[in-house]
């Protein structure tokens, strides 16, 4: 079983509107963490929230926040006011128990438009 | 304070060759994680290291290994190049206690 699941493939969105990026998990371990990572075409990794199995509250991180719902296991990244700099492909990515390795879901390509 | 920067950053190999890719990590980090990202398969995890101890290793062939040096910086060698090794070969490193791996530009290599 897909332990990152990021349905949408792609996302199309208008500059200065909102838009959430889906993500659900798959995991057995009460401790895990959950990641937010941006990737624009030139290939870096740029890291952008993160959600600990503990936190109570929902992280945010400026324009970036992630809807946390533990019980359904989806962790949805929301982006507000969207900018022609948010084009990327973006990666939702989960830590297990005490182990630091990243397992990646296949990402969403967001394309913000004038 | 500087990021995490990976050399070279593009390469050209042909099938049967060996690389060395490298990895200096962002000052005070100790761990070093690599991960490699291909169209097909995604980004999948390849083995991170700790003080210069290798503490975790996903499913990969013995032709791909690792080191890390007594300053963090770290090493992966891939031996006998298939075409499958072209790809983006990323590598990851985060404080001893913190929870964020922050990533390098990459390698991309290219296998021929």
């Amino acid at each position: 079983a897909q332990k990152i699941t990021q349905t949408q493939p792609g996302m199309f969105v208008q500059e200065k509107e909102a838009v959430t990026l889906d993500c659900t998990y798959d995991t057995s371990d009460p401790s895990y963490g959950l990641f937010w990572y941006k990737q624009p075409s030139s290939g870096e990794m740029i890291f952008l929230i993160y959600q600990g199995s503990y936190d109570q509250q929902n992280a945010t991180e400026g324009r970036y926040s992630l809807n946390f719902q533990k019980a359904r296991k989806s962790a949805n990244l929301v982006i507000s006011a969207s900018q022609l700099g948010d084009s990327a492909m973006y990666f939702c990515a989960m830590r297990e128990g005490g182990y630091s390795t990243l397992t990646f879901g296949k990402g969403t390509m967001l394309l913000v438009s004038p | 304070k500087a990021g995490v920067t990976q050399t070279p950053r593009y390469l050209i190999k042909t099938r049967g060759q060996q690389v060395t890719l490298s990895c200096s990590p962002i000052s005070g980090h100790r761990s070093v994680s690599w991960y490699q990202q291909t169209p097909g398969q995604g980004l999948q995890f390849l083995f991170e290291y700790f003080s210069e101890t290798q503490r975790n290793k996903g499913n990969f062939p013995g032709r791909f290994s690792g080191r890390q040096f007594s300053n963090s910086r770290s090493e992966m060698n891939v031996s006998t190049l298939e075409l499958g090794d072209s790809a983006l070969y990323l590598c990851a490193t985060k404080r001893e206690n913190g929870e964020t791996q922050y990533f390098g530009p990459g390698t991309r290599l290219l296998v021929l």
